[in-house]
């Protein structure tokens, strides 16, 4: 299995600029989540789906970000502007209702936004 | 809400000793998972050990275990013949039935050769 697949893993970018992170999950898996990672906060959950709908976005830390699954086997995460301080690792990861319940992490997705 | 809590922020072990890294989480819930991902400076996110509430036995996987009490709601990590491959950040996640995963702040751990 080639595992929870994400591009970029590196991105800079300007201040201002639109960012889009893209995520490939397990084969299988109904259950994909995304998580951002900073220095301050650790490792928060933004947002998770379930069969490609949005189950709980209260992660989500501003309008500016937006998510979408628009099928089993793809999604983004969406940054509109975005900001230095949005400057973190985006992290992956799914889980499939009858492989257990263990979540899967891609490699991370490095933003800096200058 | 549930929290983890993982309070030492930094430990060192000598190459082949024994090490054991602590979390304690919060939860008013009888049936959850627990699990510990170690992440090296590559920043992958890898599972070491996962522990189901339900389950009294503690897990192992090779020199990786853990001591689940679920009363006081402590879930160490014991790492046997430390090796410096094992020098990364660990985080304690638990993660309820309804898929709320939370993480620790995680701790990070030196092995001296």
């Amino acid at each position: 299995d080639a595992g929870v697949i994400q591009s970029p893993r590196h991105e800079v970018t300007e201040m201002g600029q639109e960012v889009t992170l893209r995520c490939k999950p397990i084969s299988g898996h109904d259950y994909l989540f995304w998580y951002r990672q900073t220095m301050m906060r650790g490792l928060e959950l933004l947002i998770y789906f379930n069969n490609n709908v949005p189950i709980d976005d209260s992660g989500m830390p501003e309008d500016r970000f937006s998510a979408k699954m628009p099928n089993a086997s793809f999604s983004t995460l969406k940054i509109q502007p975005s900001e230095p301080r949005d400057s973190a690792v985006y992290f992956c990861a799914s889980k499939g209702s009858v492989s257990g319940n263990t979540i899967y992490f891609g490699e991370g997705s490095w933003l800096t936004v200058v | 809400a549930q929290t983890v809590t993982q309070s030492q922020p930094e430990m060192s072990v000598q190459e082949a000793e024994t090490v054991t890294l602590s979390c304690t989480y919060d939860t008013s819930e009888s049936d959850y998972y627990l699990f510990w991902y170690k992440q090296p400076p590559s920043r992958q996110m890898i599972l070491v050990i996962r522990q189901e509430a339900y389950k009294q036995q503690n897990a192992t996987e090779n020199r990786f275990s853990v001591n689940f009490q679920k009363a006081a709601k402590s879930f160490s990590l014991k790492i046997s013949d430390s090796q410096l491959g094992d020098a990364a950040m660990y985080f304690c996640a638990y993660r309820s039935l309804v898929l709320d995963m939370r993480f620790g702040a995680g701790t990070r751990l030196t092995v001296k050769p």
